[in-house]
């Protein structure tokens, strides 16, 4: 059975860097990609980058300057590191996995709330 | 970025109704679209892939169609636990992009 889960600070300051952490069972990343996807509260999907089964990543150019993704294989853990957070970065994140192009699984999402 | 077009953003019906979700893409994504089910405080779930492959454990009900830039999704007999937004996403091409969502209702 496929799980992933984001954990991370539900909370961040503006101008602060955001940390997330997606913890996957059941589901090997050095066979597939783990994506991560954000949803302002009550507004629609954005995706916002990828690692690939080799490890090498893709991201959303509107957030490339900010955006940093990676993984400890060794711990089924996949990270997104944000920079610079405004305002506009509050969203649920998710975690999501792809095996053949579309996102099959999801994990439950975390709120991330920028504010002083 | 391919731009997805989703229409209607909302939609009430009847149950036991068919219902129809359209999504445009703003190019040809030769058939490469998956449809989702989002629950309110849920994460979005697959319901459709490769436009028209229904996902394991998902009702019959539910079907996909389409081709080139246009795609939808049908709904048959609509019922309670149907209440949801429904989005498409293509997968043609990164960034993968998403409609904007129809949220469904029962009237």
């Amino acid at each position: 059975q496929v799980q992933l889960k984001e954990s991370g600070p539900g909370l961040v300051q503006p101008s602060q860097t955001l940390s997330l952490t997606c913890t996957v069972s059941g589901f090997s990343l050095t066979s597939n990609s783990v994506h991560w996807v954000r949803q302002p509260p009550g507004k629609g999907l954005e995706w916002v980058g990828a690692i690939w089964s080799g490890g090498s990543t893709d991201y959303n150019s509107a957030l490339k300057s900010r955006l940093s993704i990676s993984r400890d294989t060794s711990k089924s853990q996949v990270f997104l590191k944000m920079n610079s957070l405004q305002t506009e970065d509050t969203a649920i994140y998710f975690c999501t996995g792809i095996t053949l192009g579309w996102f099959a699984y999801w994990g439950q999402g975390t709120l991330v709330t920028v504010s002083s | 970025d391919i731009r997805m077009t989703q229409s209607p953003a909302s939609l009430s019906a009847s149950l036991g109704e068919t219902v129809n979700i359209e999504c445009l893409a703003s190019e040809d994504i030769y058939s490469d679209l998956a449809w989702y089910q989002q629950k309110p405080g849920k994460s979005p779930q697959l319901l459709i892939y490769n436009a028209n492959s229904l996902q394991n454990g998902v009702p019959s009900r539910f079907s996909g169609s389409g081709s080139g830039t246009q795609y939808s999704l049908k709904i048959n007999s609509l019922q309670s636990e149907d209440v949801a937004t429904y989005f498409c996403q293509q997968y043609n091409n990164y960034p993968l992009t998403f409609g904007s969502g129809t949220k469904l209702e029962i009237k």
